[in-house]
């Protein structure tokens, strides 16, 4: 069964730091784009990153750039988001989404149960 | 960056009744590939989208048949062939041709 577990979310002040991670599991994580997906409280969906199977190509939404830092450990089928220099308004619940084959993320068909940010003082 | 808008935002819908969503994006989806990166994902309350179909027009794995999609360039659209009381919650578009990647508002789908 494919399978993605998020984790790393919790309480941050403003201007602090998280890194959240995502394991895989039921397929063969170095074949796969990878996309973070994130949801404000009683909000729609905002794509955060994304990250092609070789790492070739990375992308970020232009609220994150500069701030946060997707990365991939194929070894430890673990997807990674760094996050920077956090804001309030990054609260939200982070989601790890599996993409597409030998791809730079076509679609986001797998999707881990989130882990919550909050940013707040 | 490419902007997503949905239509309607909010439709009320009649059980066994056909249903459908508009989306639009402000430039064309088509990828120098040639594919088209055009998805709809289903979320219902409490729960993590589900992909629905995906490159316009392919439902994916396990995916009912009764949910289409259809549309080329810049006008996409989802179809409910007979809408079933589980099909209700929030249908988003996304495009994924052109880094960053983009949702639509979500149409909100419920039961009259």
């Amino acid at each position: 069964e494919v399978q993605l577990v998020e984790s790393g979310g919790g309480l941050v002040q403003p201007g602090r730091s998280l890194r959240l991670s995502c394991v895989a599991s039921g397929f063969i994580f170095d074949d796969y784009a990878m996309h973070w997906v994130r949801q404000a409280p009683g909000k729609g969906l905002e794509w955060v990153s994304g990250i092609s199977w070789n790492s070739r190509y990375i992308g970020y939404a232009d609220s994150v750039k500069g701030r946060f830092t997707i990365s991939r450990d194929n070894a430890k089928n673990s997807l990674y988001l760094q996050m920077n220099s956090l804001r309030p308004e990054d609260t939200a619940l982070y989601y790890c989404a599996k993409g597409d084959y030998h791809g730079s993320g076509s679609h986001a068909d797998v999707w881990g149960q989130g882990t919550m940010v909050t940013v707040s003082s | 960056d490419i902007v997503m808008t949905q239509t309607p935002l909010s439709s009320p819908v009649t059980l066994g009744q056909p249903a459908s969503i508009s989306c639009r994006s402000s430039q064309s989806l088509v990828h120098s590939d040639g594919n088209t990166y055009l998805s709809w994902l289903h979320q219902r309350p409490g729960q993590p989208p589900r992909l629905l179909i995906y490159k316009i027009s392919n439902r994916f794995s396990g995916v009912p048949e009764r949910f289409s999609g259809s549309g080329a360039g810049t006008d996409f659209t989802l179809r409910i062939s007979r809408v079933e009381a589980e099909d209700v919650g929030i249908y988003y578009c996304m495009q994924a041709t052109q880094f960053p990647f983009t949702f639509g508002p979500g149409t909100k789908v419920d039961i009259k």
